[in-house]
């Protein structure tokens, strides 16, 4: 059974940084992209990033570009983001999604950041 | 830049009833780039539909995708009581992925 697990959500301060994880098991992580999408309180989905098969090229929605990172790891087959400059318009539940072409397949729980002034 | 608009906002229905979930792009898009995803509370979401009409795995069959060009729509044959949820659209292009607004189902 494929499984995506996050971690690293927390409350953090406007301006701060934060790390999320994402572990995988139940496929062979190298052989997919891997994106993370996020959800605002009450709101819809917005993707966020993309990452390759081999961690060489990576996609960003306009609005965290230059903010965020994301990377890979595949001999652990974990997933990264870092976040950096967050604002409060950055609080939202972050998940890990597995891409299968131009879809999400499979999806973590999910961890709430939360961004407090 | 496409933009995807869901209507009705909100849909109420009765269980064995069949909802109509319409998805509509700002521009014309590829019809294999088009899926759907069923959300409910408290949990992620999950693929319905890819390719505008084939079912994710382990999806029944009283759910189905049509459409072309601009105008996609999911159909919910049968209402069941777990299938009250919100559904939002997705489309891909050039390395970027667009959601819809969502259209939230809900009993009558």
């Amino acid at each position: 059974e494929e499984q995506l697990l996050e971690s690293g959500g927390t409350l953090v301060q406007t301006g701060g940084s934060l790390r999320l994880s994402c572990a995988a098991s139940g496929f062979i992580f190298g052989h997919f992209a891997m994106s993370w999408v996020r959800q605002a309180p009450g709101k819809g989905l917005e993707w966020v990033s993309l990452i390759t098969l081999s961690g060489g090229t990576t996609y960003y929605t306009d609005s965290v570009k230059g903010r965020f990172t994301i990377s890979r790891d595949n001999s652990k087959s974990i997933l990264y983001l870092q976040m950096n400059g967050l604002g409060v318009e950055d609080s939202a539940v972050y998940y890990c999604a597995k891409v299968l072409s131009n879809r999400f397949d499979s999806w973590g729980r999910g961890a709430l950041v939360a961004v407090s002034s | 830049e496409v933009v995807l608009t869901q209507s009705p906002g909100t849909l109420s229905l009765s269980p064995g009833e069949t909802a109509t979930l319409s998805c509509r792009a700002s521009q014309i898009v590829s019809s294999s780039f088009l899926a759907w995803y069923q959300q409910k509370p408290g949990q992620p979401p999950r693929l319905l539909i890819y390719g505008t009409s084939s079912r994710a795995t382990g999806i029944p069959d009283r759910f189905s995708g049509s459409g072309s060009g601009t105008d996609f729509t999911l159909t919910i044959s049968r209402l069941e009581p777990e299938d009250f949820a919100v559904y939002y659209c997705q489309h891909y292009i050039s390395a970027v992925f667009i959601f819809g607004p969502g259209t939230k189902v809900e009993i009558k």
